[in-house]
């Protein structure tokens, strides 16, 4: 059946350094992919999606590209902030929008 | 805030009981989802409902059940409690496409 397999956590990171938390799928069919973050003592927020091969998704300076030929969505970031910590969670749904897979989770912890 | 609620906030009950979980999402969300989500992992999906019926499920038994109401209000029935099911249930309600919005969850202990 369709899978999220994501980077075992947590990463610590130094403010200004780059992230990646790497992400692969398995799925039948062209899912399209998320990911997700989850603050502390909030709920969960849509962070970027891409609905089909080569999309890229971006939101405040996160990227991930869908990739068929790895089946990965890799989560990126140039320079992260303590305002970043929290935990990420990737996700695909099928192309119906009916069914839907999440990571485990990966946290993140950005020191000033 | 994504204009999803759910209720209640915490919740404790024994095993064998029978639970209602509640969510609220905005007018239009003709979609809506469920999640448990436990502690330490990922949410996993539970089933969805579109327009009040059932149209996808995910690997969890029939005491799990659902309703969906015209006045975009749903609900998570569980029954038989056991001490697995204790977690954090989330609902998910979609507009159109497939962009989720949560709600902050409610937390179930079964003791």
């Amino acid at each position: 059946g369709d899978s999220v397999t994501q980077m075992e956590g947590p990463v610590t990171l130094s403010e200004e350094a780059f992230l990646t938390i790497n992400c692969t799928y398995t799925a039948t069919g062209y899912p399209s992919l998320f990911w997700y973050v989850q603050y502390p003592g909030e709920g969960l927020q849509l962070l970027l999606k891409a609905t089909k091969a080569d999309d890229k998704g971006s939101n405040k300076g996160f990227e991930a590209t869908y990739r068929k030929e790895t089946t990965s969505f890799h989560l990126e970031k140039g320079s992260v902030q303590v305002s970043d910590s929290a935990v990420y969670f990737c996700a695909l749904s099928d192309r119906a929008g009916n069914q839907f897979y999440f990571g485990t989770g990966t946290s993140l912890t950005v020191i000033p | 805030e994504t204009g999803v609620t759910q209720s209640p906030t915490h919740l404790i009950k024994t095993r064998g009981q029978q639970v209602t979980l509640r969510c609220s999402s905005q007018s239009g969300h003709n979609t809506v989802s469920w999640y448990q989500q436990a502690l330490g992992q990922g949410p996993q999906f539970i089933f969805q409902y579109y327009r009040e019926e059932e149209n996808g499920r995910g690997n969890f038994p029939p005491r799990f059940s659902g309703l969906q109401f015209p006045n975009y209000s749903s609900e998570l029935n569980v029954n038989a409690l056991e001490l697995d099911d204790s977690a954090l249930y989330l609902c998910a309600s979609t507009p159109t496409g497939d962009t989720q919005y949560f709600g902050p969850g409610t937390r179930l202990t079964v003791l």
